[in-house]
């Protein structure tokens, strides 16, 4: 059973960089796409954007010019760099397994991380 | 931008037959998919592709399309059902992933 552990750190200042991680443990690394998606408090989910193993990227336009996703495979972990932080980044932040938006038959996101609050305050 | 549109809220008693839409302006050629989501847990995927139950997933959930609506059902609520439900399908130019704003289903 694939699980999915994610860290980084929890508080930022306005105009720093987010960084997380989220390490894959069993199941396959490769066949998939990693994704971030993130809820503000009280609020719905949104998509940040997913990367599989050979680095291949997709991601939100409303994020994409700040959104940096990288892959490590000798790990089987993968990475988001938000930059530019605001208080709207303020959020849970989840890593998920799917499916490219592009691929016909993708499946949902059947594999969740435990979620990392970042809070973004001067 | 590409929404998905869903009820703020749905109420139904214990055992009644739950309904909650979500509508675009069109449904690709790609499918939807439903999560449920409980205070404090991660989102948990209950219908995949349109219609199919992920394994573990109780019968009384149920997916459905039609037109440009796609409808999860949940037959014979029970109070644990009680939980934020949110669809998700690809935008008008399968490039990125949409949720819809969810639904908070309450059982009386």
């Amino acid at each position: 059973q694939v699980q999915l552990q994610q860290w980084g750190a929890g508080l930022l200042k306005p105009s720093e960089t987010l960084s997380l991680t989220c390490a894959v443990y069993g199941g396959s690394f490769r066949g998939y796409y990693w994704s971030w998606i993130r809820q503000p408090p009280g609020k719905g989910l949104e998509w940040i954007g997913d990367i599989n193993h050979s680095g291949s990227t997709n991601s939100n336009p409303s994020l994409k010019s700040r959104v940096t996703i990288s892959v490590d495979t000798s790990k089987n972990q993968f990475s988001l760099n938000l930059s530019s932080v605001t208080a709207a980044d303020t959020a849970l932040y989840y890593c998920a397994r799917g499916q490219s938006p592009d691929y016909y038959d993708s499946s949902g996101f059947d594999s969740w991380g435990q979620g990392t609050l970042v809070t973004v305050s001067s | 931008s590409y929404e998905l549109t869903q009820p703020p809220s749905v109420s139904v008693s214990p055992g009644q037959t739950a309904r909650i839409t979500c509508s675009a302006d069109a449904f690709p050629k790609q499918y939807a998919y439903w999560y449920q989501q409980k205070p404090g847990q991660a989102p948990v995927l209950v219908i995949d592709k349109d219609t199919e139950r992920p394994s573990g997933i109780p019968e009384r959930f149920s997916g459905s399309i039609s037109g440009t609506t796609v409808t999860l059902t949940i037959s014979g609520v029970q109070a644990e059902d009680e939980a934020d439900y949110y669809c998700q399908s690809v935008d008008s130019s399968g490039t990125y992933w949409v949720f819809g704003g969810g639904t908070k289903l309450t059982v009386l």
